[in-house]
């Protein structure tokens, strides 16, 4: 099975500055896809990016950008002008086969006013 | 995005019940799945659906069976529920819009089932 880890179980950031949260993955495949996902305390799970692997290029998605690096098997998550809003668990997941994701343990971040 | 909702969204049960939880989808989507969340685990995938009358098992599927009789509808039963079946259930569809790409999860609000 595949598989996803994200080392850092909790993580803070100042309001307005920029934080990274890190997602590591074990896989054999060349294709596949990976994303972000979102769970405020309201407990909906909420896409926040997507990016394909054969796509050199970093999804970006207003002040969420990743930084995909395929030889390393590394998706980062970074979170440019932190908002009281980001407060939540992120979690990343990957998927080549697309009838199941594997996802991390998840990242709880705090914003901090 | 499609709608999709999840019933009950609390349920507390007693240890040796059946439980059934519901999951609808308003959209047509071919693929439907179960997963829970735990602490320390993620979500983790219990069994999905490929179409009516057509389902598989994932990764954590011991002690859960599922039906889906119509398009719209995925249910996930818990025989006889046991304390290590306390978990938030989470349904969810696949977005992949038959381009062949993958366009991630669209995701239930959740079940927090409480069995005691």
């Amino acid at each position: 099975a595949q598989t996803v880890t994200q080392s850092q179980p909790e993580m803070s950031v100042q309001e307005a500055e920029t934080v990274t949260l890190s997602c590591t993955y074990d896989t054999s495949e060349s294709d596949y896809y990976l994303f972000w996902y979102k769970q405020p305390p309201s407990r909906q799970m909420i896409l926040v990016i997507r990016q394909e692997a054969y796509k050199q290029q970093n999804a970006t998605e207003n002040r969420f950008s990743v930084n995909f690096q395929k030889a390393a098997k590394s998706f980062s998550l970074k979170i440019s002008d932190s908002q009281l809003g980001d407060a939540a668990m992120y979690f990343c997941a990957y998927t080549d086969t697309g009838n199941q994701f594997y996802f991390g343990t998840g990242t709880s971040l705090t914003v901090i006013p | 995005d499609a709608g999709i909702t999840q019933s009950p969204r609390h349920k507390v049960t007693e240890t040796g019940t059946p439980v059934t939880l519901r999951c609808h989808q308003t959209e047509n989507h071919r693929y439907m799945y179960w997963y829970r969340q735990d602490p320390g685990h993620g979500l983790r995938l219990i069994h999905y659906s490929y179409g009516v009358k057509d389902t598989d098992k994932g990764e954590v599927s011991d002690g859960y069976s599922v039906s889906r009789s119509k398009t719209e509808d995925f249910l996930l039963t818990l025989e006889s529920a046991t304390s290590s079946q306390t978990s938030v259930y989470f349904c969810a569809i696949s977005e992949s819009k038959g381009t062949g790409s993958n366009y991630g999860y669209t995701f239930g609000s959740g079940t927090r089932l409480t069995v005691v």
